[in-house]
């Protein structure tokens, strides 16, 4: 399976939204709402973000919104600040039952 | 604290396998699956696999599968992945990932605990 589609970079102002999208196939979301992104700063490990299209873990900024529309999936970045930049990911659980990420896209904050 | 602990840095030449080890502490080992997903260097995350602690049940992502194994040791809180037939496609930091339990969860699909990283080099 190829990876999921995200764009490969996205930038804002600090104070602005921004949203990054993850389109995949039927069969990447297998039907499901089984969608979650992680942010990954610079050096460190994936960070949990968004579980189940739009639910925050606990201690995660309300800051961080996500949705799902037929096949693509979106991560809103609110009030962006300078600590947001950074590499998000998102993963579907595709109709195999395995999980699947995204290419990834850099966030960066102007 | 809930923390996974990984195995050092290898370095393998081509053929040779890797067993890289993850230990957990902090909460109850069988209580969580987990799964393993790979970074090769400047690009993004790679699902491997998952095991479930209590079932003892694997799925491997198809292109490792024949040189994939996960196993857990639960007598001593580690989870263990093993890659055979290495080369240098598979030059990687590897990640273990506590599967995140919630309501209406599959058991695998989301990770909220990860291991610091162990970078596996093949090189000849």
């Amino acid at each position: 399976q190829s990876a999921l589609t995200q764009p490969a970079s996205v930038s804002g102002s600090p104070g602005q939204s921004i949203t990054i999208s993850c389109t995949g196939t039927n069969s990447d979301f297998g039907g499901y709402n089984f969608v979650s992104w992680y942010q990954q700063h610079p050096g460190e490990v994936p960070k949990l973000i968004i579980f189940e299209v739009s639910n925050r873990p606990s201690g995660v900024s309300s800051r961080f919104s996500g949705s799902k529309s037929g096949n693509t999936a979106s991560l809103t970045i609110s009030g962006l600040q300078a600590e947001d930049e950074a590499d998000y990911y998102c993963s579907s659980y595709t109709i195999f039952s395995t999980v699947l990420f995204g290419g990834g896209t850099k966030v960066t904050v102007l | 604290q809930v923390k996974l602990v990984q195995s050092g840095a290898e370095v393998k030449k081509p053929g040779a396998s890797v067993k890289v080890s993850c230990k957990a502490s902090g909460y109850t080992f069988t209580n969580y699956n987990f799964a393993w997903v790979r970074q090769a260097p400047g690009r993004g995350l790679e699902y491997m696999g998952w095991i479930g602690l209590n079932s003892g049940d694997t799925s491997y992502e198809e292109k490792f599968r024949g040189r994939l194994t996960l196993t857990t040791d639960t007598s001593t809180n580690l989870a263990y992945m093993e890659l055979r037939s290495l080369t240098s496609d598979d030059t990687a930091v590897y990640y273990c990932a506590r599967c995140f339990y919630y309501e209406n969860s599959p058991g695998d699909d989301a990770f909220d605990i990860w291991g610091q990283g162990t970078l596996v080099t093949v090189s000849s």
